[in-house]
């Protein structure tokens, strides 16, 4: 399975777009890149997933080069209610799901 | 229901016992994972089902953890001769499907377990 590497923290204030990037440089053909967003004392919550170019939904932006070695997950004018740990994932499907530490987002009034 | 339940939501129990957890995913969904998540960090995965064949437990830690899901539902992960170090939130999740890497899981609420 492809390891992935984000950072460990990040700060940002209200209102500002964050942008959190994970490197995946051992990402096979039939992976798919998924984030997942998890609050203090809940599980995991599906954000968006890609495969390659940019892909958008009405909570973030992913965006994947060509060579798909990395992606990056851009969160518009964030608040504070977005303040979580933001994971990064490679998934090929019905098989074992490494979720790795995670990106602690804190955003500041 | 709604979404993914998981029963008790708190366990404490003596080291040395058994103990059940129960997971019930969300009606229709195929796939149904197990996690163990220590305090901040990332789940671990434990174990993954299709229907009710055990697909891969390369994650359980060890043969004191076995997990079932008999009718392709429900999914049990029993924990025996429990110790201390199995204190963790145990996370249940499932997905509509099981291919291609594109679906979506969906956790449960999670059981804290204490062994003391």
């Amino acid at each position: 399975l492809a390891k992935t590497t984000q950072p460990i923290s990040m700060d940002s204030y209200e209102g500002q777009e964050v942008n959190i990037t994970c490197s995946h440089n051992n990402i096979a053909t039939n992976d798919y890149i998924t984030w997942y967003q998890q609050f203090p004392s809940q599980g995991p919550r599906f954000i968006i997933q890609g495969y390659k170019t940019k892909v958008t939904n009405e909570v973030a932006s992913l965006f994947i080069p060509a060579d798909r070695k990395s992606s990056t997950l851009s969160l518009p004018r964030v608040s504070l209610s977005d303040t979580a740990v933001y994971y990064c994932l490679v998934t090929t499907g019905g098989f074992k799901t490494i979720f790795g530490a995670g990106t602690r987002l804190f955003v500041k009034a | 229901g709604a979404g993914v339940s998981q029963s008790p939501r708190y366990k404490v129990t003596k080291r040395g016992q058994d103990v059940a957890l129960r997971c019930d995913p969300i009606s229709g969904h195929v796939s149904l994972y197990w996690y163990r998540q220590a305090l901040g960090q990332g789940p671990e995965f434990l174990t993954y089902f299709n229907y009710e064949a055990q697909q891969d437990k390369s994650g359980l830690p060890n043969d004191r953890f076995s997990a079932e899901r008999p009718e392709g539902s429900i999914s049990t992960l029993t924990i025996q001769r429990t110790e201390q170090r199995d204190s963790a939130m145990y996370r249940c999740a499932s997905s509509l499907t099981s291919g291609a890497g594109q679906e979506t899981q969906y956790f449960g609420p999670g059981t804290r377990l204490l062994v003391l």
